[in-house]
């Protein structure tokens, strides 16, 4: 049983490019999160989606930002016109039940 | 707003030896859930060990162990006979009951000295 798969492990983007960043939960989750993790942070809780529906985006900056998790495919996290304040590890985390299991994380790099 | 904080940003500890980590919370609700997050150089969340509030009993895990103190909001993680894989960041984390999100502490850096 595969864990939770994101990918890729490593962004590089330009300031003002696109990052899409996917995940896919481990088999039988239906709730997907994400979250960021700032250089020497802890994780803060971004969105939390299941199949086709966004359940809690309370920690979704107002713009740029949005997520999906669709009927087919892995939950994407997009980011429209990086700026450098962007770069930071984003993690998914899936879950049928407590507790959270984690991706690996991509590290978006905004040079 | 349930907040989590680490008030020891790097710890060190001699291989072999016993260390803990310090974690205070803060909320309202009584029924909740308490967790402990290893974060080696590879990245990977690893959950070390759990806790549930409506448990007075501290959960151990092998090494692990917490101290579980309800009334003073405080939920400390002991390692015990330190070995050099357990380097690493440690998180707290709290999860209110009924709810899915995690609040994450800022982290303590663990060094173990061979």
């Amino acid at each position: 049983n595969a864990g939770v798969m994101q990918n890729p492990r490593h962004l590089v983007r330009r300031r003002g490019q696109e990052a899409r960043l996917r995940c896919s939960p481990m088999k039988g989750h239906s709730h997907v999160y994400w979250y960021r993790q700032l250089p020497e942070e802890g994780l803060k809780f971004m969105v939390y989606l299941q199949k086709e529906n966004i359940i809690d985006e309370s920690g979704m900056p107002k713009e740029r930002f949005s997520a999906e998790f669709p009927k087919e495919g892995p939950s994407i996290l997009r980011i429209q016109q990086v700026v450098r304040g962007d770069s930071a590890a984003y993690f998914c985390a899936s879950s049928h039940d407590s507790p959270l299991h984690f991706g690996n994380g991509t590290r978006l790099t905004v040079t | 707003a349930q907040t989590v904080t680490q008030s020891q940003p790097e710890m060190s500890v001699q291989e072999a030896e016993t260390v803990t980590l310090s974690c205070t919370y803060d909320t309202s609700e009584s029924d909740y859930y308490l967790f402990w997050y290893k974060q080696p150089p590879s990245r990977q969340m690893i959950l070390v060990i759990r806790q549930e509030a409506y448990k007075q009993q501290n959960a151990t895990e092998n090494r692990f162990s917490v101290n579980f103190q309800k009334a003073a909001k405080s939920f400390s993680l002991k390692i015990s006979d330190s070995q050099l894989g357990d380097a690493a960041m440690y998180f707290c984390a709290y999860r209110r009951a009924g709810a899915q999100k995690l609040v994450f502490g800022q982290g303590t850096r663990l060094t173990i000295n061979p």
